[in-house]
């Protein structure tokens, strides 16, 4: 089963609006990444969020990581149709599964201009 | 630089037939991952290598998936005797280890497998 499951599954939003996406887990992480991907292919880096950081930004990105809840969310701030895309969290688990990433099944952004 | 890449972009086969799919990673990343993705779904670990290390074969669903790498270059994914449970996006990517950038995995376009 997934270790990352990310709600809502789809989110239709106007543009200028703000996306919130949420990633819930199962084990702890040493580290918890978000991406995005296109057209079903290949995947673009979004943001790294460490263990021991609660939060992060990246230009229009924040993310938030609570380890207590085992929970992390992505938010996308004034959002353009470009945004349009599927966002997945992965988490990364060190130790002797360090850099296996095990992804969430992710969700579907729409921004209608 | 360039990056990740991966061939072929397409590959439609038939039931029972061997595939092989070839990915290049970014020049000096030492470590290399596959994953495969089916339709709607999240990406699910298949193998990885780290340098002169053992290959990570823990995802690898069954003995008819292989993988090998040549060095720290180019690695390929071996299907044989394919069936139409194979049918996905199969997507490499490579990172640099041990260096802050450690953990950023950069990935390839993917292969499209299609099994008839």
């Amino acid at each position: 089963s997934q270790q990352g499951e990310e709600d809502p599954q789809a989110l239709s939003i106007q543009e200028g609006e703000n996306a919130t996406m949420n990633c819930s887990y199962k084990t702890s992480i040493n580290n918890l990444q978000w991406y995005r991907q296109n057209s079903g292919r290949g995947l673009v880096h979004l943001i790294l969020i460490r263990s021991n950081e609660r939060e992060k930004h990246s230009g229009r990105l924040r993310v938030t990581l609570d380890t207590s809840k085992k929970s992390s969310s992505l938010l996308i701030t004034a959002s353009r149709a470009a945004d349009t895309a599927s966002y997945f969290c992965a988490t990364d688990s060190g130790g002797t599964s360090y850099g296996k990433l095990t992804f969430g099944q992710g969700t579907i952004l729409t921004v209608h201009p | 630089g360039a990056g990740v890449s991966q061939s072929p972009s397409n590959k439609v086969t038939e039931k029972g037939k061997d595939v092989e799919l070839r990915c290049d990673p970014i020049s000096g990343h030492t470590a290399l991952y596959w994953y495969r993705q089916r339709l709607g779904q999240g990406l699910e670990f298949l193998i990885y290598f780290q340098g002169n290390s053992a290959p990570d074969k823990s995802g690898l669903p069954s003995d008819r998936f292989s993988a090998e790498r040549t060095g720290e270059s180019v690695s390929t994914l071996t299907i044989q005797r394919t069936q139409q449970e194979d049918s996905a996006v199969y997507l490499c990517a490579s990172s640099s280890w041990g260096t802050t950038s450690t953990d950023t995995q950069y990935f390839g376009p993917g292969t499209r497998l299609t099994v008839l």
